[in-house]
């Protein structure tokens, strides 16, 4: 089984501040990471995914995140806010990979206050 | 397409009827996958297909849901009877044959879905 769990439904933050989006996940296996965004009206956009090799994942609009594996996380950053970055953000997790296994996290809403 | 499009955007119906949601890969994409988006909580997962055929179906929440893929393409959701616990956003996605590693699936804009 595997379960993902995002801290903080809303989040603020200051234009130019950091942006810290928290996720927790359990899997039974090492797991697939992703993190989507989604623009009001508009579908789901993969920012970045942790598949194996290097845990510091870098993906578009300079948002990164780090697969810690002793803490089961995968938090996503980006050091200095936009007022575009305002959207909905899930985390997801997957057994294998494969987009019919995944299980998304309830999304954090971020706001950039100007 | 470009990308994934879905139809109708908002879809407003009365408790106890039917409707149906459609969606169009990208061209392509044999596998495509349904999942719902209810008000505060996380996606959904409902059905995949591979092709025309629907391996993994366990998503579906009753039997009152349904969908078919014709063509290897264009793809519709059947809500029958529907109450006004199906009120969601209905996504769509698509991605390229499974077995490429990883493949990324695409999401459309979704079908809004209110039941009143």
């Amino acid at each position: 089984a595997q379960s993902v769990t995002q801290l903080g439904s809303h989040v603020s933050v200051s234009e130019g501040a950091l942006v810290l989006l928290r996720c927790n996940y359990s899997s039974s296996v090492p797991p697939y990471l992703f993190w989507y965004v989604q623009y009001p009206n508009q579908g789901l956009q993969l920012l970045l995914k942790y598949t194996t090799g290097a845990t510091l994942v870098k993906g578009i609009n300079g948002f990164e995140a780090e697969f810690k594996k002793s803490e089961t996380s995968f938090h996503l950053t980006k050091p200095s806010a936009h007022m575009s970055d305002a959207a909905e953000y899930f985390c997801a997790v997957s057994r294998t990979g494969s987009a019919r296994q995944l299980t998304f996290g309830s999304g954090t809403q971020l706001t950039v206050l100007p | 397409g470009a990308g994934v499009s879905q139809s109708p955007s908002n879809k407003v119906t009365e408790k106890g009827k039917d409707v149906e949601l459609r969606c169009d890969p990208i061209s392509g994409h044999t596998a495509l996958y349904w999942y719902r988006q209810s008000l505060g909580q996380g996606l959904e997962f409902l059905i995949y297909f591979q092709g025309n055929s629907a391996p993994d179906k366990s998503g579906l929440p009753s039997d009152r849901f349904s969908a078919e893929r014709t063509g290897g393409s264009v793809s519709t959701l059947t809500i029958q009877r529907t109450q006004q616990e199906d009120s969601a956003v209905y996504l769509c996605a698509s991605s390229q044959p499974a077995g490429v590693l990883l493949p990324e699936a695409f999401f459309g804009q979704g079908t809004r879905l209110t039941v009143v």
